[in-house]
């Protein structure tokens, strides 16, 4: 039991189309940040949310928002998709408003395939 | 920027071999240092941590890893691999005033029975 869970679990989306992905985070956990792995790659960094707001970004275009709930749940949203836009994506959450010291805590991922 | 460098991308062992595999990083100042794994058809995992003290950490399934400061280094090791230790491994660090943690790309380990 993974704790973190995400949906769906695979998608196909063809170039130009929109999507959007859903995580509902690990019991009291309240940050929940997003992850894309491409193949043959490690984790990078999308963006973090916390207390309903964006926190941090990574190198991603705006192509990429996000948004967070009040029960702490979150989505992924990508507009506009490119092949390039192909990948495993991961949500992570984390309790205590994220601390240098906190441990990651993963979700199986949202195969994405954009053709 | 912080950046992780794994670079053994692939290995392959025997069962009852030793382990060892490389992270280096970037950043100087103080850092966190996670190792994870992701198991077949499983989500990540933490594997272990180093926060502070004791440079020598021991973690889940006979794991270690040693942070060696002046090397920016914190390497994995297991004395002896097990078939069902298959999986990939992921360093990251947290550090450089961000708790956002870099990964990085991994190391696919495959143990032969």
């Amino acid at each position: 039991d993974a704790g973190v869970t995400q949906s769906p679990t695979h998608l196909i989306k063809t170039r130009g189309q929109q999507v959007t992905l859903r995580c509902s985070p690990k019991s009291g956990h309240d940050t929940v940040s997003w992850y894309q792995q491409a193949l043959g790659q490690g984790p990078q960094f999308i963006f973090q949310y916390y207390e309903e707001e964006e926190r941090q970004r990574g190198n991603f275009p705006d192509r990429f928002s996000g948004h967070q709930f009040p029960n702490y749940s979150s989505e992924l949203n990508v507009n506009a998709l490119l092949l390039g836009d192909s990948a495993l994506y991961l949500c992570a959450s984390e309790g205590g408003g994220a601390t240098y010291n906190s441990p990651l805590h993963f979700g199986n991922g949202t195969r994405l395939t954009v053709t | 920027a912080q950046s992780v460098s794994q670079h053994n991308h692939h290995v392959i062992l025997s069962e009852a071999a030793s382990l060892e595999l490389g992270c280096n990083y970037s950043y100087g100042g103080t850092v966190n240092l996670f190792w994870y794994v992701q198991y077949p058809g499983q989500h990540l995992q933490l594997l272990l941590k180093y926060f502070s003290g004791d440079p020598l950490v021991k973690g889940i399934k006979g794991f270690e890893a040693e942070f060696i400061k002046s090397k920016f280094s914190f390497n994995l090791r297991k004395p002896s691999v097990q078939w069902s230790d298959t999986a990939e491994y992921f360093c990251a660090v947290r550090g450089g005033g961000s708790y956002i943690p870099t990964f990085g790309r991994g190391t696919s380990l495959i143990v032969h029975p």
